[in-house]
């Protein structure tokens, strides 16, 4: 079946600008996460959402950075007015409800702020 | 705070011989751990998860141990090949399932 997909696979924006990133988790899973990962660098937790219930946004790093999932399936994230700094490749995951534990990494969004 | 540590240097290392890469935290005490590969301009991959009820974990030429008195973990290739060349991160759960990772391993096989 098909795998957690993400677009754009490379946006580069001018500092200021808004940018959105869209992920399509695996059908049926009911977890989805988003990471940030610098060049050389871990994984950074953003943004998880499990099923209705409220995300946990602990990760994000400013009020810059949202996100959402609408009906419980495809994930929007968006970074207002980016900076230099947010320039990095951004993951998403998804997990299903029967195999909790184990995340589905999309190929990611590489993200270039000018 | 709590940490997690991955030697940054790659490890490079001879086709054949078993690679050992190391996974040590602080301040952490996970109900699990997990062990991911990730290729460049790719998003890591799931390979083994060890409970912390578990010494050790086997699949195919992996082996994983997870000490949580040392709070370590250590990730072997038996028998490697250039096709194992990649970063590997260590992820420790917290808080559910969530996850916290590691920044990697690097791994060159040479033929």
């Amino acid at each position: 079946g098909a795998g957690v997909s993400q677009s754009p696979s490379n946006k580069v924006t001018e500092k200021g600008k808004d940018v959105e990133l869209r992920c399509d988790p695996i059908s049926g899973h009911t977890a989805l996460y988003w990471y940030r990962q610098s060049l050389g660098q871990g994984l950074e937790f953003l943004i998880y959402f499990q099923g209705n219930s409220a995300p946990d946004k602990s990760g994000l790093p400013s009020d810059r950075f949202s996100a959402e999932r609408t009906g419980g399936s495809v994930s929007t994230l968006t970074i207002q007015r980016t900076q230099q700094e947010d320039s990095a490749v951004y993951l998403c995951a998804s997990s299903s409800r029967q195999e909790q534990e184990t995340q589905y990494f999309g190929p990611g969004t590489r993200l270039l702020v000018l | 705070s709590q940490k997690i540590e991955q030697n940054s240097e790659a490890l490079n290392i001879q086709e054949g011989k078993t690679a050992t890469l190391t996974c040590n935290y602080t301040n952490y005490s996970p109900a699990y751990l997990q062990w991911y590969r990730q290729d460049p301009g790719r998003g890591p991959v799931f390979l083994l998860l060890i409970r912390e009820n578990e010494k050790e974990k086997r699949k195919e030429r992996l082996k994983v141990t997870f000490d949580t008195t040392l709070k370590q973990s250590l990730f072997h290739i038996t028998a490697s090949q250039p096709a194992d060349s990649a970063t590997y991160l260590c992820a420790l759960e917290f808080a559910g399932n969530m996850l916290t990772f590691g920044g990697g391993t690097r791994l060159m096989v040479k033929p």
